[in-house]
């Protein structure tokens, strides 16, 4: 089973800041979080992780707190495209490449003009 | 920039007749999976492979799949006799390999049974 736990939907206005929240409060030291977001039943999209600072590439901000038990992740200009089930995944890190990811149900992103 | 592909992009296929899914994994990448997701449902584990050799499999993946990467660039899951349960998308993944641990994920089959 998935060890996060996401709001099962959330709406954001066009051109507005998208901040998803996961808590993950029994994540261990050696486990990542990862991003992710499906549009419509394409394939995952990978977004972005970390394991304990904040991380910042072109598509988002992933904010974790200092006790790593729940993370943010900012789309800082919300726009239609970025409409989408977003997926929030705790995974156990480096020498461990071939680790299955675990989907949970996500959060149904509705980005709103 | 490098993806994975995956063919065909739709398959309808009839009750116990066998369907090969393919996937062309990013180039550079040395560990491959298969997921699936009902529509509707949850993205599923089902297989890991690496070194030509599976790595993990999930309950799901049963005696009816298999795995193959029958040449250098080919990834193939195999469903030998395929049910209406087996209706579902399918997805290609890749990673480079140990210290990389991002899987980037094709667009997806779409299989259907009847």
């Amino acid at each position: 089973d998935a060890k996060t736990t996401q709001p099962t939907s959330m709406d954001c206005a066009e051109g507005r800041a998208a901040n998803l929240p996961c808590n993950h409060s029994t994540i261990s030291g050696n486990e990542y979080v990862y991003w992710y977001r499906q549009i419509h039943s394409q394939g995952p999209q990978y977004i972005i992780h970390g394991l304990k600072n904040n991380e910042t590439n072109e598509m988002a901000s992933l904010i974790i707190t200092e006790d790593r038990k729940s993370s943010t992740l900012i789309l800082p200009h919300a726009t239609l495209r970025d409409t989408a089930v977003y997926y929030c995944i705790v995974r156990v890190g480096r020498n461990s490449g071939n680790t299955p990811l675990v989907f949970g149900k996500g959060t149904r992103l509705s980005v709103i003009a | 920039e490098p993806e994975v592909t995956q063919t065909p992009s739709h398959q309808v296929t009839q009750m116990g007749q066998e369907v090969i899914l393919r996937c062309v994994p990013i180039s550079n990448h040395l560990y491959f999976y298969w997921y699936r997701q009902i529509l509707g449902q949850k993205v599923e584990f089902l297989v890991s492979f690496y070194n030509n050799e599976i790595s993990e499999k999930s309950e799901i993946f049963d005696d009816q799949f298999s795995v193959e990467r029958p040449d250098g660039s080919n990834f193939t899951l195999k469903i030998r006799s395929t049910k209406l349960e087996d209706s579902a998308m399918y997805f290609c993944a890749s990673s480079v390999g140990r210290s990389q641990e991002t899987q980037y994920f094709g667009p997806g089959t779409r299989l259907l049974v009847l």
